[in-house]
């Protein structure tokens, strides 16, 4: 199973939105909406942001959305803020009862 | 409060063995499945394995097939992760997360702070 991928980067400035794409194949994220995506800070444990393509965990600010159109994923970051720099996985459930993480894309704040 | 702690990890040669544990506490474990995920120094996340809360269903990646088992024991709230034949690319931070199941389904929605395993002669 390889890896999603994902942009290596993407910047914004404050209060602007940033958009990661994450695809996949017709196995994986083309076939279920069992999309989640997680972000990790430098150092620390990963952390869910988005479940099932596009609901938000309680607590998860609303200025993170996610989508699919095909075998593609999409975290959208609206109104950028200092504290969303991190990096940021997509995740899928396969045809094999597995899961795969993207490649990964790091988000800076300019 | 909600937690999984991971332990076991270590400096180990090539060809050799370890066991990783994962405990469990804050929340109703027998009820959950749980993951390991691992992540290399400096690279991304990659997911190791699934077992669910009966420990006899499991799913795992390709990369480990045949050298790590996964087992749970539900009486002491702890799931393990035994490593065979390391390899030097076996080296990684190891996290266990819950599942969410039903109320986050296919996700890893806790995370403990990982074990980390060098492998290296």
């Amino acid at each position: 199973q390889s890896a999603l991928t994902q942009p290596p980067s993407v910047s914004g400035s404050p209060g602007q939105s940033v958009t990661i794409s994450c695809t996949g194949t017709s196995s994986d994220v083309g076939s279920y909406n069992r999309v989640s995506w997680y972000q990790q800070p430098p150092g620390t444990a990963p952390k869910l942001m988005v479940f099932e393509v596009s609901n938000r965990p309680s607590g998860v600010p609303d200025r993170f959305s996610g989508s699919k159109s095909g075998n593609t994923a999409s975290l959208t970051i609206s109104g950028l803020q200092a504290e969303d720099e991190a990096d940021y996985y997509c995740n899928s459930y396969t045809s094999s009862s597995t899961f795969v993480f993207g490649t990964g894309t790091k988000v800076t704040v300019l | 409060q909600v937690q999984l702690v991971e332990s076991g990890g270590g400096v180990v040669q090539p060809g050799r063995s370890l066991r990783l544990s994962c405990a469990a506490s804050g929340f109703t474990f027998n009820k959950h499945a749980i993951h390991w995920v691992r992540q290399a120094p400096g690279k991304g996340l990659e997911w190791v394995a699934q077992i669910w809360s009966d420990g006899i269903n499991q799913y795992h990646a390709d990369s480990v097939k045949g050298r790590f088992t996964f087992s749970r024991d539900n009486s002491k709230n702890t799931v393990y992760l035994q490593m065979d034949s390391l390899r030097p690319e076996d080296t990684a931070l190891y996290y266990c997360a819950r599942d969410g199941q039903q109320a986050l389904p296919y996700t890893m929605d806790i995370w403990g702070q990982g074990t980390t395993v060098t492998v290296s002669s």
